[in-house]
């Protein structure tokens, strides 16, 4: 069966500090897709990054970076000089490639703030 | 602007009632998913549908059902029978292959029984 872990429950830190976000997962599947989505205060889950099983090229947009560690079974989010905006649950999660519809597995959410 | 519609925002119900929860997208997609969250935990999918009169249970169903009429709509509805139904519930929908493509969230609709 699939999982996704996010062990940190919690994470504050003050503005302008690094922070990453733990991501492991477990999936018997040789092909898969990981995701990362943000969800602020207002409730709507918002899209960050994909990432497919075959691709381990880190990526960055902007502040963010993303590192994926297949050995490891890892895929973790970086945010670099973090902002008060930056405060939200994230989730990460995790899907087998298929046809039709995609049953994404999440993780149990790590809630960030960031402190003026 | 294309996106998804939940409505309405915050609902309150007595134990025993049914309640059905509005999703409607406008993104031309044909998936349609159903997702529960509770507090500090992760979403669990509860139904999807794959295209119009087509649906399947997630990995908690029960007390659940849905309907697939129209590509733009995928209501679903709590029964008597859910035994805990206080949750945040989110609709989502996905262009449905290959199944590599990212869903778009609703901006979800918080249901209180009591």
């Amino acid at each position: 069966a699939q999982k996704v872990t996010q062990a940190q429950t919690e994470i504050s830190v003050v503005e302008k500090e690094d922070v990453t976000l733990d991501c492991v997962y477990e999936t018997r599947d040789t092909t898969y897709y990981l995701f990362w989505y943000k969800q602020p205060p207002s409730g709507e889950l918002v899209f960050l990054i994909r990432r497919n099983s075959f691709d381990e090229q880190n990526e960055i947009s902007g502040r963010y970076s993303w590192n994926f560690q297949k050995s490891t079974s890892s895929f973790n989010f970086t945010i670099t000089a973090s902002q008060v905006v930056d405060s939200a649950v994230y989730f990460c999660a995790l899907s087998e490639i298929g046809q039709g519809a995609q049953k994404l597995v999440f993780g149990q959410g790590t809630r960030l703030t960031i402190n003026p | 602007d294309g996106g998804i519609t939940q409505s309405p925002k915050y609902l309150f119900r007595k134990e025993g009632q049914n309640v059905t929860l509005s999703c409607e997208q406008n993104l031309n997609h044909d998936a349609m998913y159903w997702y529960r969250q509770d507090p500090g935990q992760g979403l669990r999918l509860i139904y999807y549908s794959q295209i119009v009169n087509d649906f399947q249970k997630g990995d908690i169903a029960e007390g659940y059902s849905v309907s697939r009429e129209k590509k733009e709509s995928f209501p679903l509805t709590v029964t008597s029978a859910q035994k805990n139904p206080t949750a945040f519930y989110l609709c989502a929908s996905s262009i449905a292959a290959p199944s590599s493509y990212e869903q778009y969230f609703g901006p979800g609709t918080r249901l209180t029984v009591t």
